[in-house]
């Protein structure tokens, strides 16, 4: 069985602050990983993905994560976070059998003031 | 454009009259998927089919009704709609095998009200 859970259903930050965003996950097996975003009244779209190749992941907009198997965890960060950057972020696990299901947590809304 | 297409993509209707949701996506993908967002709860897959004629339940099926007779569409069914369906849904598509394995493609979501 896959879970994810996200800490922190809202975060706020000042423009040009880091951007820490925390994604823990549980599974049986060697897991994938995702982090999509959502902006308003859109559709999810992918930030980055986690593949068993690096371990450091980079993705859109200056976004990066890392994959720590010894914490199951796979936060997302960002070094200076723009007012662009507001959005829903989902972090997701999924088996790495090609069409396994996908498991979302619940959402991190991301919040950035001026 | 690589894209998952739904419509409606605002709806208002009253409890008990059937609506249909259409989903479509040009990228020739064996795998698509429905799923509800509502605040708090995240993503819930409702169904998903994993090619033509092959659809199965998700986390949440109930009241629902989905159907694969073509590879490119999807549609999701409420036969009676309640207010509990009220939700943000969104339908996703993605290759059933190789590189793009396990990376969804969203459609843009549907909004629908039950009144």
């Amino acid at each position: 069985a896959q879970s994810v859970t996200q800490l922190g259903s809202h975060v706020s930050v000042s423009e040009g602050a880091l951007v820490l965003l925390r994604c823990n996950y549980s599974s049986s097996v060697p897991p994938y990983l995702f982090w999509y975003v959502q902006y308003p009244n859109q559709g999810l779209q992918l930030l980055l993905k986690y593949t068993s190749a690096a371990t450091l992941v980079k993705g859109i907009n200056g976004f990066e994560a890392e994959f720590k198997k010894s914490e199951t965890s796979f936060h997302l960060t960002k070094p200076s976070a723009h007012m662009s950057d507001a959005a829903e972020y989902f972090c997701a696990v999924s088996g790495r059998q090609a069409g396994t299901a996908l498991i979302f947590g619940k959402g991190t809304t991301l919040s950035v003031s001026s | 454009e690589a894209q998952v297409t739904q419509n409606p993509r605002y709806l208002i209707t009253v409890t008990g009259k059937k609506l249909t949701v259409t989903c479509s996506q040009n990228m020739n993908h064996e795998y698509m998927s429905w799923y509800r967002q509502d605040p708090g709860l995240g993503l819930r897959q409702i169904y998903y089919s994993m090619n033509v004629e092959v659809t199965d339940k998700g986390d949440v099926p109930e009241g629902y009704k989905v159907s694969r007779k073509e590879k490119r569409n999807f549609p999701l069914i409420l036969e009676s709609p309640s207010p509990n369906q009220t939700s943000l849904y969104f339908c996703a598509s993605r290759d059933h095998l190789g590189a793009g394995a396990n990376v969804l493609t969203f459609g843009a979501g549907s909004r629908l009200t039950v009144l």
